[in-house]
């Protein structure tokens, strides 16, 4: 089964800021990586399939980057709303697995 | 707009048996893979089974395989989970969830509102 690893676990900062989390996958898994989001006591929402691809009606604050192994979720511009736990998901295979989660918190 | 409304959980004794029901609208539900994911307390997601459009074709996490049976019936746009031989490590929320696309790859666009269940005793 292929791992699924988030940097950071948690992370704290500022309406505004700028912020990136890291998605590592234990082998390579081309663009077949999707990011939830999460809030407390919700179910998740995708934010972005295909590594990159912006999921409808989600703001162009939240970009996906990354290929192979490696993937990036980069927020730009943060809102309160954003504070939330945040997921990636590959779909490469069966079983499609997560990350553990990023929890990102106001500074 | 799409809905999906998942039910059926609550609190079972470890070997229990219980089963979920999820019942989907506004899309084209034979069209769509439906899968369940859970969450235990406090912790992430583990996705625990997916099932096609036409329901012939069916997979399972190993942890629950053997337990779990995933099923669906097209003409009441309804997805089930019968759970056997419960175990305290299945305690958590329970989200059905529609695939993106007819293809069925396993990226979900719509949730349900999470069902919860308990294994104790």
């Amino acid at each position: 089964d292929i791992q699924m690893t988030q940097s950071p676990s948690s992370l704290s900062a500022s309406v505004g800021d700028r912020v990136t989390i890291t998605c590592r996958a234990s082998q390579s898994i081309s663009s077949y990586l999707n990011w939830y989001q999460q809030k407390p006591g919700k179910a998740p929402k995708l934010l972005i399939h295909a590594a990159s691809t912006l999921q409808s009606g989600v703001p162009p604050r939240f970009s996906g980057g990354g290929s192979g192994t490696e993937f990036t979720l980069t927020i730009s511009g943060l809102q309160p709303e954003d504070f939330a736990t945040y997921f990636c998901q590959h779909n490469y295979i069966v079983p499609p697995s997560f990350g553990q989660g990023t929890n990102l918190e106001i500074k | 707009d799409v809905q999906l409304l998942d039910s059926g959980g609550g609190l079972v004794q470890p070997g229990g048996s219980l089963r979920l029901s999820c019942v989907a609208s506004g899309f084209s539900f034979h069209n769509y893979a439906m899968s369940w994911v859970r969450q235990a307390p406090g912790k992430g997601l583990e996705w625990v089974s997916s099932v096609s459009g036409s329901g012939d074709g069916t997979y399972y996490a190993d942890s629950v395989k053997g337990r779990f049976t995933i099923s669906r019936d097209n003409s009441k746009n309804t997805l089930f989970m019968q759970m056997n031989g419960l175990r305290a490590e299945d305690t958590g929320v329970y989200y059905c969830a529609k695939d993106l696309t007819a293809a069925g790859r396993e990226v979900f666009d719509y949730w349900g509102q999470g069902t919860l269940i308990t294994v104790s005793s």
